[in-house]
């Protein structure tokens, strides 16, 4: 059972600023919010994760609500590779890895 | 080689026969799991293990069994596939005493039952 909710699909211009938020309205304070990303044809693969501050890394950079209850993947300029579903979700040390129906990011030439 | 290997990664069998699909792991990694994917619905957790000795039932494990032989090995099973559990399915690993470490998975098995 999915405990954040996305955007069931979303639209970018390449060489523009995406922003796919997530919610994470039952969050504990110690569990990590990670976001993955599924290319076409493959598996899901990790981007990038925080717990309280902002992120940043060579993918994408993650803002962090100051309550948690939010998160935001930032893909600072869009590429027609970036074309994929982004999920968002929850890690714990005693729960189990679930995900939700993700985000299905389209981008434009 | 992939830190997490599927096999097979394509498989079409019939109706009513028993169907076992693989995934073996060189991260060392303490968890394990088993997703199903279909169109618009994403990723789906059929089973997981914490370790070998811990297997517990996902959302939708109704139909499915799985085992794990080893730390790095888990195997999902179907006992006698039907049509609707054509699916692409995931397999994928964490770290459990490492809540930042991001899980890895493997490139998937697209099962087609007829």
């Amino acid at each position: 059972d999915a405990k954040t909710t996305q955007p069931n699909s979303m639209e970018s211009n390449e060489e523009e600023p995406v922003h796919l938020p997530c919610n994470h309205s039952t969050i504990s304070g110690t569990d990590y919010i990670h976001w993955y990303r599924q290319l076409p044809s493959q598996g899901p693969e990790y981007v990038i994760h925080g717990l309280t501050s902002n992120v940043n890394n060579r993918m994408a950079s993650l803002a962090i609500a100051e309550d948690r209850k939010s998160s935001t993947l930032i893909l600072h300029r869009a590429t027609l590779r970036d074309a994929a579903v982004y999920y968002c979700t929850e890690v714990g040390g005693s729960e189990k890895l679930v995900f939700g129906k993700g985000t299905k990011l389209t981008v434009n030439p | 080689d992939a830190d997490v290997t599927q096999t097979p990664r394509n498989r079409i069998t019939k109706t009513g026969k028993r169907i076992m699909l693989e995934c073996s792991q060189t991260k060392g990694h303490d968890r394990m799991y088993w997703y199903r994917q279909d169109p618009g619905l994403g990723l789906r957790l059929i089973y997981y293990s914490f370790d070998v000795k811990d297997i517990n039932k996902g959302e939708i494990s109704d139909g499915y069994s799985v085992s794990r032989q080893a730390q790095a090995k888990f195997s999902l099973s179907l006992e006698s596939a039907i049509p609707n559990q054509t699916a692409l399915y995931f397999c994928a690993t964490s770290d459990g005493g490492q809540p930042r470490v991001g899980a890895f998975f493997g490139q998937g098995t697209r099962l087609t039952v007829v």
